[in-house]
């Protein structure tokens, strides 16, 4: 198993709809979550943080966490155009002894008008 | 404040050249980090320093070396390039303390083709 899973996709959401990305991880004494947004060509940028169980509003993005399930997801309400990209899925991992931030592979979305 | 910045932007090497990539961040962050994406891979960790002083291999350090030279600065050096190492390679900066993990702030990139 993967350290930090996700469907690579391409996951394709119509303009106004709700977006849903999904990530699984392995280390159940995990505490950083993060999703990060990537549009092509470019780097990473940080969107949402979550820590504890439960969910994390900011505008029209929702950081879901269930530690017991070792799940996170990530809802984008009201879907633009803008909002096509790479999200990647990022969790502190417990590697040799040492805590490492590990990503999954990344969703491609695509929002289309 | 720029950030993280690195240089070069692109880079088209031969088989076998070396070069350093160079990375800077002005945010005052003790950890840095070197990551290579590919295709389908996500971002794997290559090398990264908790602080100023030390360095740690990540998941594929293998073909490469690190300098922390400063606070400010983290170099990666390809020895002896091979067509394995085309990638794209981003610096990252973080606050981390103590093994704690924070956000990572991500340079622009560098394209490196190994010909």
């Amino acid at each position: 198993q993967k350290e930090v899973e996700q469907n690579s996709g391409p996951l394709s959401v119509p303009e106004g709809a709700i977006a849903s990305l999904n990530c699984t991880y392995s280390d159940r004494g995990s505490q950083s979550f993060f999703w990060y947004r990537q549009y092509s060509g470019k780097s990473p940028e940080l969107i949402m943080s979550i820590y504890s169980n439960g969910d994390k509003e900011d505008g029209r993005f929702t950081a879901q966490l269930n530690k017991a399930s070792q799940y996170v997801s990530l809802l984008i309400r009201d879907s633009q155009p803008s909002d096509s990209a790479t999200y990647l899925c990022a969790v502190n991992i417990l590697i040799q002894g040492a805590q490492k931030l590990v990503f999954g592979q990344g969703t491609r979305l695509t929002i289309n008008p | 404040n720029a950030g993280v910045t690195q240089t070069p932007k692109f880079q088209v090497l031969k088989t076998g050249q070396s070069m350093t990539l160079q990375c800077a961040q002005d945010m005052n962050h003790n950890s840095m980090y070197w990551y290579r994406q590919d295709p389908g891979m996500g971002l794997r960790l290559i090398y990264y320093s908790a602080s100023e002083g030390t360095t740690d291999k990540g998941e594929v350090p293998n073909g490469y070396n690190v300098s922390r030279l400063n606070k400010r600065e983290f170099s990666l050096r390809l020895e002896s390039a091979a067509p394995s190492q085309t990638s794209v390679y981003f610096c990252a900066s973080s606050e981390a303390v103590g093994g704690g993990i924070e956000t990572q702030y991500f340079g622009p990139g560098t394209r490196l083709l190994v010909l």
